[in-house]
């Protein structure tokens, strides 16, 4: 069946270095990919998203590109802020975007 | 334009007590989700709306959770008895048509 697959947390980050967080995805037909972050307290936002294979997704300095060939949608920020420390959602989207499958999340802590 | 919104933020009852949620989605949004969200994983998804009707129950424990979307806008999910193993937070989202998710804050039930 569908279903995504992300890098454990946490993760644990100064200010200003560089982040990646795995996610790989499989999947019959071709979905959308999403990455959503949840702050403390609140409820899932979507971070960026791309629907067809060697889209680039960005948002606020965050970046993933869809790759078919690897069945991966890695998310990376090139300078982390203290106010990225958040849970990662990395996510598929299926049946024409109704079906949405969540990765298990991965926290990120950034260090000042 | 205001968000998802989601009541009580937080309950605490005893097992084998009822409980309910409530969620007002986006105006004009369609389609509503439930979802539940364990501690460390990412949401899965209990039910999705069209309007009025559940298209897809099929993750729902029809034993003891119930639905409704009374109108096809807001909606109350039901947990009657409750039991321990359903201590988690319970997302609502909505989105029109072809877009991404919308997820209020979520609401955090802890079963003693």
């Amino acid at each position: 069946g569908d279903s995504v697959t992300q890098m454990e947390g946490p993760v644990t980050l100064s200010e200003e270095a560089f982040l990646t967080i795995n996610c790989t995805y499989t999947a019959t037909g071709y979905p959308s990919l999403f990455w959503y972050v949840q702050y403390p307290g609140e409820g899932l936002q979507l971070l960026l998203k791309a629907t067809k294979a060697d889209d680039k997704g960005s948002n606020k300095g965050f970046e993933a590109t869809y790759r078919k060939e690897t069945t991966s949608f890695h998310l990376e920020k090139g300078s982390v802020q203290v106010s990225d420390s958040a849970v990662y959602f990395c996510a598929l989207g299926v049946t024409g975007g109704f079906k949405t499958i969540f990765g298990a999340g991965t926290r990120l802590f950034v260090k000042a | 334009e205001a968000g998802v919104v989601q009541s009580p933020r937080y309950k605490i009852i005893e097992k084998k007590q009822p409980v309910a949620f409530w969620c007002n989605p986006i105006s004009g949004h369609n389609t509503l989700y439930w979802y539940r969200q364990n501690l460390g994983q990412g949401p899965e998804l209990l039910i999705r709306y069209e309007n009025e009707e559940a298209v897809d129950d099929s993750q729902l424990p029809k034993d003891r959770f119930s639905a409704e979307r009374l109108k096809g806008v807001d909606s109350t999910l039901k947990i009657q008895p409750a039991e321990l193993g359903d201590s988690a937070v319970y997302l609502c989202a909505s989105h029109p048509t072809g877009s991404e998710q919308f997820f209020g804050p979520g609401t955090r039930l802890t079963v003693l």
